[in-house]
């Protein structure tokens, strides 16, 4: 099984819909990021968490929620689907400042 | 904000032949990250380092601190190391990573 799991791995979906992305991680790291990849661009922060209960956002966290349910479990939530959301989602991990794990990535389609 | 720079942007290589990839990147930093990102999409840690030189297999990776530079070297390259290398550092601003725009390889037989 991967360190990290993200589900679902591929979602089309329809604007105004609510969508949910679950990231898991077996590593027991304190620090879970969601990071947003579009063509051309590099990676960006959406949200980050260092511990449970803690929560803050990234560059570009406008139209995203995060919850950090337990130290294992980080979800990423679009109140309301746009187009613009079309991307490649991906969840990390990481053990203080060391080396970071990556889930493989959730691709999300809104139409 | 750190600013990242990588190059060059594509690389087409043949079989056999020495790769390097660049980064810089504008303000001091503790440590910096080489990602490779396969063509299905996930990404995998590579390297971290903060001084020096690291090695694994036919990858090395090297940091100039004063310079605010690093490189990632590929040895006899092979067709299986096609990828997206992308390099990250702190200074995202909201204490996460920024990352580089990636460098896309293709290593032809």
């Amino acid at each position: 099984d991967a360190d990290v799991t993200q589900t679902p791995r591929n979602r089309i979906t329809k604007t105004g819909k609510r969508i949910m992305l679950e990231c898991s991680q077996t590593k027991g790291h304190d620090r879970m990021y969601w990071y947003r990849q579009d063509p051309g661009l590099g990676l960006r922060l959406i949200y980050y968490s260092f511990d449970v209960k803690d929560i803050n956002k990234g560059e570009i966290s406008d139209g995203y929620s995060v919850s950090r349910q337990a130290q294992a479990k980080f979800s990423l939530s679009l109140e309301s689907a746009i187009p613009n959301q079309t991307a490649l989602y991906f969840c990390a991990t990481q053990a203080g400042r060391g080396e970071l794990f990556f889930g493989e990535g959730s691709r999300l389609t809104v139409l | 904000k750190n600013e990242v720079e990588q190059s060059p942007q594509n690389l087409t290589a043949q079989e056999g032949e020495f790769i390097t990839i660049n980064c810089s990147y504008s303000v001091g930093i503790s440590a910096l990250h080489w990602l490779q990102q396969h063509p299905g999409g996930g990404i995998v840690s590579l390297f971290m380092l903060s001084s020096g030189k690291k090695k694994h297999g036919r990858l090395i990776a090297t940091i100039n601190i004063q310079e605010k530079h690093s490189s990632l070297h590929i040895t006899a390259s092979h067709p299986r190391d096609s990828a997206v290398y992308i390099c990250a550092v702190p200074g995202g601003g909201a204490d996460g990573l920024t990352f580089g725009k990636g460098t896309h390889l293709i290593i032809q037989p």
